[in-house]
């Protein structure tokens, strides 16, 4: 397809478990990017990657959070031992190489939306 | 670093008339300003940016959106509403990442 696609698009679990979320994005876009959406907010910032590498992680909230990207295209997001406080819309978004100074666009997937119980 | 202020949580506005959805912006260095419409159970969809040049930009569905360095906004605008045009927005602005601000619900009345 065109777009960014995520799976699942939904996922509830209970609380304590493991998930991962999966992001296929644009082809050829290097740059990947991360968000977490809850109800009534935009979307916040968690990780960044430039390739294969997390450039920027500073926006993920704890070290339940890890997201890898090992051959500089899909990315998982994993959170461990969810707590309810988790739930949310994780979007995914991507980009073309950027240049020096000048940021591109970035183009957003559905997202997933998880529950924890 | 940088915030971004969506004064409005709802806009109402009669299917016809003009519409006006305002956001200011806080970043230190350059402003990279850009607007998104969501959907229903949907990701955010790009409608346009600013990045530099014509302080009146352009973008899908016959959005256009006007930079004021001066003012720090950057509102968006149609001078026709639709009733499709009802969605979720969200203006952003870059600085170290996206930041998003809080979202508007635009809401068109037949």
């Amino acid at each position: 397809g065109a777009g960014v696609s995520q799976t699942p698009s939904n996922k509830v679990t209970e609380k304590g478990k493991y998930v991962e979320l999966r992001c296929d994005p644009i082809s050829g876009h290097t740059a990947l990017y991360w968000y977490r959406q809850s109800l009534g907010q935009g979307p916040e910032f968690l990780i960044y990657f430039q390739g294969t590498g997390a450039a920027d992680d500073s926006g993920l909230p704890n070290d339940r959070f890890f997201a890898v990207r090992p051959e500089g295209s899909v990315s998982t997001l994993k959170i461990q031992r969810t707590e309810r406080g988790d739930s949310a819309v994780y979007l995914c978004a991507s980009s073309a190489p950027l240049t020096r100074a000048i940021p591109d666009t970035q183009y957003f997937g559905p997202g997933t939306r998880l529950t924890v119980l | 670093a940088q915030s971004v202020a969506q004064p409005e949580d709802q806009v109402n506005v009669a299917e016809g008339n003009p519409l006006t959805v305002k956001c200011t912006y806080s970043v230190s260095g350059n402003p990279y300003l850009f607007w998104y419409v969501q959907y229903p159970n949907r990701g955010l969809q790009f409608l346009l940016k600013y990045i530099t040049g014509d302080n009146l930009v352009k973008g899908s569905y016959g959005f256009e959106a006007e930079f004021n360095k001066s003012q720090t906004s950057f509102h968006l605008k149609k001078p026709s509403a639709l009733v499709s045009d009802s969605a979720l927005y969200f203006c952003a602005v870059m600085g170290e990442k996206l930041t998003f601000g809080t979202g508007t619900r635009l809401t068109i009345i037949p």
